[in-house]
């Protein structure tokens, strides 16, 4: 089974400033995915990034990338140039890579509330 | 596009009651999967849906259920509420490619057990 830890359940910065979420995950697998998914006070779940294991660059959607490190299974969201919008809860998730067909089972962390200062 | 639609946005129940969600999937998605959010346990899977069968289920007892209609709507049922079912239950819908589905999620159902 998978696990997935994000050991820091709070983090503040203030805006227009980076900060960095930490996330580690444990699997035997090989083939899987790594998400990032952000939760405003409005409880809607949002995917902010998403994460091929069998791809060596680290993916980026605008202000936001990840630091993937596949050896370590650690799977960190950097978010730059921090904006009030990004204050929410962020949960890292992981999903197999079934070969055969569709997978929709995410293992989510507990994750971290971030608070971004005006 | 409309996204996925959840109904009721909240409810309160007692304990020993049961309770049915709904869930509208994004239009052409026809994966449904549901999961359960608490303060202690946090986001769990419960269960998927496609082609109006359960293609994977999560560890919640027989109490939880659910279905899936040929429009791909989705349902899912909980009976003989216990106060621990209290929480926010959320729906996600994707296509069915091989590999990583990018599930996208509707607002949540928040069911209060009394």
């Amino acid at each position: 089974a998978q696990t997935v830890t994000q050991s820091q359940p709070e983090m503040s910065v203030q805006e227009a400033e980076t900060v960095t979420l930490s996330c580690t995950y444990d699997t035997s697998e090989n083939n899987y995915y790594l998400f990032w998914y952000k939760q405003p006070p409005s409880r809607q779940m949002i995917l902010v990034i998403r994460q091929e294991a069998y791809k060596q660059q680290n993916a980026t959607e605008n202000r936001f990338s990840v630091n993937f490190q596949k050896a370590a299974k650690s799977f960190s969201l950097k978010i730059s140039d921090s904006q009030l919008g990004d204050t929410a809860m962020y949960f890292c998730a992981f999903m197999e890579d079934i070969i055969t067909g569709a997978n929709s089972k995410l293992t989510f962390g507990k994750g971290i509330t971030l608070s971004v200062r005006p | 596009k409309a996204g996925v639609t959840q109904t009721p946005r909240y409810l309160i129940k007692t304990r020993g009651q049961q309770v049915t969600l709904s869930c509208s999937p994004i239009s052409g998605h026809r994966s449904v999967s549901w999961y359960q959010q608490t303060p202690g346990q946090g986001l769990q899977f419960l269960f998927e849906y496609f082609s109006e069968t359960q293609r994977n289920k999560g560890n919640f007892p027989g109490r939880f259920s659910g279905r899936q209609f040929s429009n791909s709507r989705s349902e899912m049922n909980v009976s003989t509420l216990e106060l621990g079912d209290s929480a926010l239950y959320l729906c996600a819908s994707s296509t069915d490619r091989a590999g990583a589905n990018v599930l996208t999620f509707g607002a949540g159902s928040r069911l209060t057990v009394l």
